[in-house]
């Protein structure tokens, strides 16, 4: 069965310094989520991608987390500087439907556990 | 801002028994979706129930949504240790993004 990768698993870094996740999602599907998960809560949407697009990035702290997704398949995370406050899960999602075309159901990946130190 | 709202926060049953999860949401929605996540890992779908159904079931889950009152049910009968996990609503209005609740945490002692 198909699964939406994500690398790496866990990560610790020291604040100010620069981190990057990876995601693959599963192939054919066009939609791609980024999500933060803070210990105990559920997961709130950073951005969302129509294949190579965004199409909400309302939530992304623009002066320090950055998303792309080139030639939309996988897509790439980066936060730089790190700040104590971003230690949480990363998690990737993938849906085949279009936004807005009815079911969405979505694809997790197993997540990037962040530590910022 | 979240607009879904689990209850009860957490949830220990004996295996055996049936579990409840509750989720209320705020605004009128296209879909609203159940997932399961097991600790430290991604969620897993588990059903989905559209704005005009108003009960589903899939195996040992059976969800109720009531749009008059904008809440919904999740039961899961005859739970089995395995079934310790986090539980989530999602809720969606067509070209709007999903909003997941804060979960309930599901306990099965076996």
């Amino acid at each position: 069965e198909a699964e939406v990768a994500q690398s790496p698993r866990y990560k610790i870094t020291e604040k100010s310094q620069a981190v990057a996740f990876w995601c693959d999602p599963i192939s054919g599907h066009a939609t791609l989520y980024w999500y933060r998960q803070i210990l105990g809560q559920g997961p709130e949407l950073l951005v969302q991608f129509q294949d190579e697009s965004v199409v909400d990035d309302s939530q992304l702290p623009k002066d320090r987390f950055s998303a792309e997704r080139l030639k939309g398949v996988d897509s790439t995370l980066k936060i730089q500087p790190a700040e104590l406050g971003d230690s949480a899960m990363y998690l990737c999602a993938s849906s085949l439907v279009h936004v807005g075309k009815g079911e969405e159901t979505q694809y997790f990946g197993p997540g990037t556990r962040l530590l910022v130190l | 801002s979240q607009q879904g709202e689990e209850d009860p926060q957490a949830l220990s049953i004996q295996e055996g028994e049936n579990a409840t999860m509750n989720c209320s949401y705020k605004t009128s929605i296209n879909n609203l979706q159940w997932y399961r996540q097991n600790s430290g890992r991604g969620l897993v779908h588990l059903i989905l129930i559209r704005s005009n159904e108003r009960e589903k079931h899939s195996g040992r889950l059976r969800v109720t949504l009531d749009t008059s009152k904008k809440s919904s049910s999740l039961l899961i009968t005859a739970s089995r240790a395995a079934d310790t996990a986090s539980y989530f609503c999602a809720t969606s209005r067509g070209g709007f993004k999903t909003i997941f609740g804060a979960g309930t945490r599901l306990f099965v002692k076996a």
